[in-house]
């Protein structure tokens, strides 16, 4: 069955950054187009950035653009979101879902950042 | 890009049925919009696609025949029939806003059920 597990979460500074990783299985992850999309504490959800199958094609939400970067290594069935000059409002549970027809068929549990003083 | 807009909240009597709104912002009519579930302290999970004409495609992994959707002009409703306690969960309705050279998919603020 399909199974995507993020890690990498924590506590971090203002201004500091965390490399978020999600681990696929169950699937072809290479055929894959694959998405991150984050939920700030009691809020709805954000999409943050997408990747193509092969890597080459990124996309990032306005908020994010030239601070996060994510990345895919698809030998190692693994994506990534490599978070950078971190604010209090990215404070949030970052989530990794697998793109499928424009939609996203299935999510993992996600992981918390926290970003703090 | 579109805005999609949906209630705050919604509830239902255990057995009874509610419907849960997604408007889409003028001149996106012909947009294409996703329902997914999140129950508490839980990842989301796909429901279903709805356009104008109804259901897209198959709705996701085990959900219940108690889930259906219609669509007409800027309206993207998704109806729960014998409301179960399981059912209980936010409901976020979203939408691809991608062209060739640029990817966007925006979220309705959620409607949270409660079974009464």
């Amino acid at each position: 069955q399909v199974q995507l597990v993020e890690s990498g979460g924590g506590l971090v500074k203002p201004g500091g950054s965390l490399r978020l990783s999600c681990a696929a299985s169950g699937f072809t992850f290479s055929d894959y187009y694959m998405s991150w999309i984050r939920q700030a504490p009691g809020k709805g959800l954000e999409w943050v950035s997408y990747i193509s199958s092969g890597g080459s094609g990124v996309y990032y939400a306005d908020s994010v653009k030239g601070r996060f970067t994510i990345s895919r290594d698809n030998a190692k069935n693994s994506l990534y979101l490599q978070l950078s000059s971190l604010r209090a409002e990215d404070t949030a549970v970052y989530y990794c879902a697998r793109e499928f027809g424009d939609f996203f068929d299935y999510w993992g549990q996600g992981t918390l950042v926290t970003v703090s003083s | 890009q579109p805005v999609l807009t949906q209630p705050p909240s919604a509830s239902a009597s255990l057995g009874a049925s509610v419907t849960l709104t997604c408007t889409l912002s003028s001149g996106y009519n012909n947009y294409k919009v996703d329902w997914y579930q999140q129950r508490p302290g839980k990842g989301p999970r796909f429901v279903v696609r709805v356009g104008t004409g109804g259901i897209m495609g198959s709705k996701g992994d085990d959900i219940s025949d108690r889930f259906s959707v219609l669509g007409s002009g800027l309206n993207r409703s998704l109806t729960i029939k014998n409301i179960q306690e399981e059912d209980e969960s936010d409901y976020y309705c979203g939408a691809d806003h991608g062209s060739g050279t640029n990817y966007v998919y925006v979220f309705g603020t959620g409607t949270k059920v409660t079974v009464l």
